[in-house]
């Protein structure tokens, strides 16, 4: 079975760094476009970046591009995000989203708050 | 691509028939997504490729649409179907957007 689960979440201080990371097994890993999507409290969802398989294309949703960084270890079959500047807005909980959309992590919650 | 979904909320009695309607900014050919979000837990896929239903999914469940235009459907309402429905759609990628979200609740 598939199975994604992310670890990492914690409260941080407005302007600081958090890392993110998401354990995947039960599927070719370095074949699939891994994304990362977060939800704030009582708020929707919104896609936050993601990673081809072979990390060759990343790409990053505008309220995040230039703070946040993803990458991946294939021969780990994980994911990260390097979240830096953080601010109050990207509270949320980050899931871990497998390329299609039909499996995602519990998520892990992330709370920017002084 | 801006997705917007309708209503935002819902309420309704079991054995109800529920559409939720999901409209896109530009074509999307049938690039959605369709999923089911409980209280505490991740989304769950329900409905792929507009109309297709994932392994596992109930029959009462379904899809249609395509272009700017879609629909999900609950056939006879059950109480576990009380969550927050979402589209999402696929068409361009890697730039993924859901809709609003519309919530379900019993009447």
């Amino acid at each position: 079975d598939v199975n994604l689960e992310e670890s990492g979440g914690g409260l941080v201080l407005p302007g600081g760094s958090l890392r993110l990371s998401c354990a995947a097994s039960g599927f070719m890993f370095d074949a699939y476009t891994m994304n990362w999507v977060r939800q704030a409290p009582g708020k929707g969802l919104e896609w936050v970046s993601c990673i081809t398989g072979s990390s060759h294309k990343k790409f990053y949703a505008d309220s995040v591009r230039g703070r946040f960084t993803i990458s991946r270890d294939n021969d780990k079959n994980s994911v990260h995000l390097d979240m830096n500047n953080l601010r109050d807005e990207d509270t949320a909980t980050y899931y871990c989203v497998r390329d299609g959309g039909g499996s995602w992590g519990r998520g892990t919650l992330v709370t920017v708050s002084s | 691509i801006q997705m917007t979904q309708s209503p935002s909320s819902l309420s309704a009695s079991v054995g109800d028939r529920v559409t939720i309607v999901c409209q896109a900014s530009q074509d999307i050919n049938t690039y959605l997504n369709w999923y089911q979000q409980k209280p505490g837990l991740a989304p769950r896929l329900l409905i792929y490729d507009a109309s297709k239903l994932q392994t596992g999914v109930p029959s009462r469940f379904s899809g249609s649409g395509s272009g700017t235009y879609f629909t999900f459907i609950i056939t006879s309402l059950q109480p576990e179907d009380i969550a927050t429905y979402y589209c999402q759609q696929y068409d361009n990628v890697p730039r993924l957007t859901f809709g609003q979200g519309t919530k379900l609740e019993i009447q």
